[in-house]
């Protein structure tokens, strides 16, 4: 089936070590979403490509990197994590336009991100 | 800046019957989508029902409706027949310019 892969599903990683979190689509998607959700919250949006064109929110922190290197895969890297870092990281795609007004989003199931 | 608010926190209702989660939203917009999107215990996100801000007609799936009210920016999505699997987390979440934007979200739990 299609569908939109994140891996590791838990990840554990020190405070200050770098960490990458991956993600890969099936759907052929142009947009790629990188969301933080911690508990109870409701997800936040970090970034999003659209294509190749690399849109950051205003309020990410600069600790918050992405790559997105070809149309199936996305990387969210952070380079040196904290505490408050520990979160479940979305990663969602859609058809369209970046910013996902109209297309449904197709959500990952997420990597649970624990930090020592 | 859209602000999307969901003033249920958690909710509890007995399997069959039905349940309506709120949400209300602030936006300056004309042109926009509606969306609730449900996350099951330990299980990705998906999307239940969604609604264009232009058409009068309250969107349906299946035992899933909605009750738009576009002048008072209201947006609440009725469960018919609750079924155990519609255990989950509900987020009500707008879709404008810019982003999509989710409430705080809404825990409900059908018990049997």
């Amino acid at each position: 089936d299609a569908m939109v892969i994140q891996n590791p599903r838990y990840q554990v990683t020190q405070f200050g070590k770098p960490v990458t979190l991956s993600c890969s689509q099936t759907l052929n998607h142009n947009v790629m979403y990188w969301y933080q959700q911690k508990s109870s919250q409701a997800p936040k949006l970090l970034f999003h490509y659209y294509d190749k064109d690399f849109n950051n929110e205003a309020d990410t922190p600069d600790n918050f990197q992405s790559r997105r290197p070809n149309t199936s895969f996305c990387f969210l890297d952070i380079r040196s994590p904290g505490l408050g870092d520990a979160a479940m990281y979305l990663c969602a795609t859609s058809r369209g336009r970046g910013g996902g007004i109209t297309d449904e989003q197709y959500f990952g199931p997420g990597t649970r991100l624990t930090v020592t | 800046a859209q602000t999307v608010t969901q003033s249920q926190p958690e909710m509890s209702v007995q399997e069959a019957e039905t349940v309506t989660l709120s949400c209300t939203y602030d936006t300056s917009e004309s042109n926009y989508y509606l969306f609730w999107y449900k996350q099951p215990p330990s299980r990705q996100m998906i999307l239940v029902i969604r609604q264009e801000a232009y058409k009068q007609q309250n969107a349906t799936e299946n035992r899933f409706s909605v009750n738009f009210q576009k002048a008072a920016k209201s947006f609440s999505l009725k469960i018919s027949d609750s079924q155990l699997g519609d255990t989950a987390m509900y987020f009500c979440a707008f879709g404008g310019a810019q982003k999509l934007v989710f409430g705080q979200g809404t825990r409900l739990t059908i018990n049997p």
